[in-house]
């Protein structure tokens, strides 16, 4: 079953502009949610959380949003940079983190 | 540098061979983590520890697979009689967690992984 589903396994954007990354979820028993970045050969880095008392938490050019009602969340990242381009992970958490499969996002100039 | 640390990095064996990954947490992190990750995937979970108790077990998880750690620190996790499915990227997390909280508000720091082979 999976609880915690990312449907755009990629995503590219320009330099700049602003990249959004989308996440669905299931359990409405779910907590807390991260967003968790990773590069290749490298283990998964924390990003951002939010938890499920709010509707939006911001850190710089990050910004986390979630709709309880429609089981979503996203991450915005703006403005975009080439350094962004990573595989980027929504997780879920009640007692452990359930991650999604992953949105690879690329950022051209 | 203090991050999470595992050994190896990379494991090649054949089928029915005993394999057996090391990972050493942040030093003042009461809780372990071992997940696994395949091609396209993200991060399956595994199992997880707070202190040297083993709180939980994915029911995934074989009994070919399994994980000690001793007096709460390092961490052994091991797979008996390798199948090619078993074929994955193993990573080990940790986190400082408020003793007797069910909850996982908190991140969790993630090692760079063992890649395994089975051929």
């Amino acid at each position: 079953d999976q609880q915690v589903k990312q449907n755009s396994p990629s995503l590219s954007v320009q330099e700049g502009r602003i990249s959004i990354l989308n996440c669905d979820y299931t359990n409405s028993m779910f907590d807390y949610f991260l967003w968790y970045k990773k590069y290749p050969a490298e283990g998964p880095t924390f990003l951002i959380s939010i938890s499920s008392i709010k509707d939006k938490n911001e850190d710089g050019r990050f910004t986390v949003f979630l709709n309880k009602s429609a089981k979503h969340l996203s991450l915005h990242i703006v403005p975009s940079q080439p350094g962004d381009s990573a595989v980027y992970f929504c997780a879920a958490s009640i007692t452990k983190l359930i991650f999604g499969a992953g949105t690879r996002l690329a950022v051209h100039p | 540098d203090t991050g999470v640390s595992q050994d190896p990095r990379h494991k090649i064996t054949k089928r029915g061979q005993n394999v057996t990954f090391r990972c050493d947490p942040i030093s003042e992190h009461n809780r372990l983590y071992w997940y696994r990750q395949t091609l396209g995937q993200g991060p399956e979970f595994l199992t997880y520890f707070q202190n040297e108790a083993q709180l939980e077990k994915s029911r995934l998880l074989s009994d070919r697979f399994s994980a000690e750690r001793p007096k709460g620190s390092f961490s052994t996790l091991e797979i008996q009689r390798t199948e090619q499915g078993d074929s994955a990227m193993y990573l080990c997390a940790s986190s400082l967690s408020p003793s007797g909280t069910a909850t996982t508000n908190e991140k969790l720091f993630f090692g760079s992984g063992t890649q395994l082979s089975v051929l």
